[in-house]
């Protein structure tokens, strides 16, 4: 069965700075998909950004990027020019690929982010 | 917003309570999911529906009993929980197919206290 850690429970960052959240995962798959969710006050949890295992470059979105090493399973996820808007619960999820039906995610245990005036 | 909705958004019921959550997705997917997200745990998986059929139930107590009428509707009925059900309840949906993106949006969650 697929894990996904996330090491650090919390982190902070002023505001307009960038920060880094760590995610590593395990799977003996080698086709699948990498999320980063993020989940507000609000509570609902909204997609960040995507990675697909069989692209060597980086997904970016915005102010958003990660850092994908496959061989050492690990999916960071990059934060630059930090907003107040930025504050939530970030968390990591994979799904196994490329399969057509409904695949379900595993998700890692979340980081909380705190951004700093 | 993200084209999946939730209601209630807050419930508090009784052990001996009947209850039903309902989710509702206004995106034309056909897959549904229901997950469990407690405090200090990750989310968990509880049932996957894919066109209007079950395909995954992820060892749920049968007090959780869900329904899935059409593929934009889904329900999870609740009948005699226990206070350790107490969690946040969110739905998603995806659409399933070649080509996809596969990614799940969801709802806002429904806050349950079982008291």
């Amino acid at each position: 069965a697929q894990t996904v850690t996330q090491s650090q429970p919390e982190m902070s960052v002023q505001e307009a700075e960038t920060v880094t959240l760590s995610c590593t995962y395990d799977t003996s798959e080698s086709d699948y998909y990498l999320f980063w969710y993020k989940q507000p006050p609000s509570r609902q949890m909204i997609l960040v950004i995507r990675q697909e295992a069989y692209k060597q470059q980086n997904a970016t979105e915005n102010r958003f990027s990660v850092n994908f090493q496959k061989a050492a399973k690990s999916f960071s996820l990059k934060i630059s020019d930090s907003q107040l808007g930025d504050a939530a619960m970030y968390f990591c999820a994979y799904r196994s690929g490329p399969y057509q039906g409904a695949q379900k995610l595993v998700f890692g245990q979340g980081t909380r982010l705190t951004i700093n005036p | 917003e993200t084209g999946v909705t939730q209601t209630p958004r807050h419930l508090v019921m009784g052990m001996t309570n009947k209850k039903s959550l309902k989710c509702e997705q206004h995106l034309g997917h056909n897959a549904m999911y229901w997950y469990k997200q407690s405090a200090k745990k990750p989310l968990e998986l509880m049932f996957v529906y894919s066109l209007e059929e079950r395909v995954e139930n992820n060892s749920v107590p049968s007090r959780f009993s869900p329904e899935c009428p059409n593929s934009s509707h889904l329900f999870l009925h609740l009948h005699t929980l226990q206070p350790e059900d107490s969690a946040l309840y969110l739905c998603a949906s995806s659409q399933t197919g070649t080509g996809i993106p596969y990614e799940q949006y969801f709802g806002p969650g429904t806050r349950l206290t079982v008291t």
